[in-house]
């Protein structure tokens, strides 16, 4: 299993401005990923942080306004950039701890408000 | 890519009662499913998972779900709920042979009455 810290939990921000938010595992893991979840939507990935290069962007989401970095095998940031009320969201750092398509973990999400 | 669909996105039910919650996913392939639950304030975690052998699965507090192939369904059920299942449910899937993300249904919003 893998225990995962996520700050901040949650922020009230002015649009705009960016926020960063920080992804800390107790473990060395090989897939990390960032999701947001909208109010009333099902989650959706936004990209895969990769360790030593680019995140992989899903449809939708590109790196000007989701940077992510992923310096080591235990820690990930995700920013959101020049926000909008619609960046509002709950954002969800997950990691797989083994081979790919086995359970995923979850952070308990940053609770975005923009204003 | 696969997609999920999961109806009744709010299911109110006192105590006692039966809980099922339908989940169904578009993929012709081989594909692994997940349940996960968010109880309020908590982080999401994983329900029940099928990977492969038998279709029926059972989870932790009681819940299991059945797998079946011919409907693309994998849906979850609990004979009888206690107050402390509110929470909103989430069903996943992802394709081992395909791109191998998982894919999440919006989620059901289960609220047990006392």
């Amino acid at each position: 299993s893998a225990v995962i810290s996520q700050k901040p939990s949650r922020d009230i921000c002015q649009r705009g401005t960016s926020l960063t938010i920080q992804c800390q595992v107790d473990s060395q893991v090989t897939m990390m990923f960032w999701y947001r979840q909208q109010p009333g939507q099902s989650l959706t990935l936004i990209a895969t942080a990769n360790q030593g290069s680019e995140a992989t962007y899903e449809s939708g989401f590109v790196i000007d306004k989701f940077p992510i970095s992923r310096p080591n095998l235990t820690f990930s940031t995700l920013t959101v950039s020049n926000m909008s009320p619609e960046d509002s969201s709950i954002y969800l750092c997950s990691v797989e701890v083994d081979r790919v398509g086995t359970e995923a973990f979850f952070g308990q999400g940053t609770r975005l408000t923009v204003v | 890519a696969q997609s999920v669909s999961q109806h009744n996105h709010h299911v109110i039910l006192s105590e006692a009662a039966s809980l099922e919650l339908g989940c169904n996913y578009s993929y012709g392939g081989t594909v692994n499913l997940f349940w996960y639950v968010q109880y309020p304030g908590q982080h999401l975690q994983l329900l029940l998972k099928y990977f492969s052998g038998d279709p029926l699965v059972k989870g932790i507090k009681g819940f299991e779900a059945e797998f079946i192939k011919s409907k693309f369904s994998f849906n979850l059920r609990k004979p009888s709920v206690q107050w402390s299942d509110t929470a909103e449910y989430f069903c996943a899937v992802n394709a081992p042979r395909g791109n191998n993300r998982l894919a999440f249904g919006k989620g059901n919003q289960v609220v047990v009455i006392p």
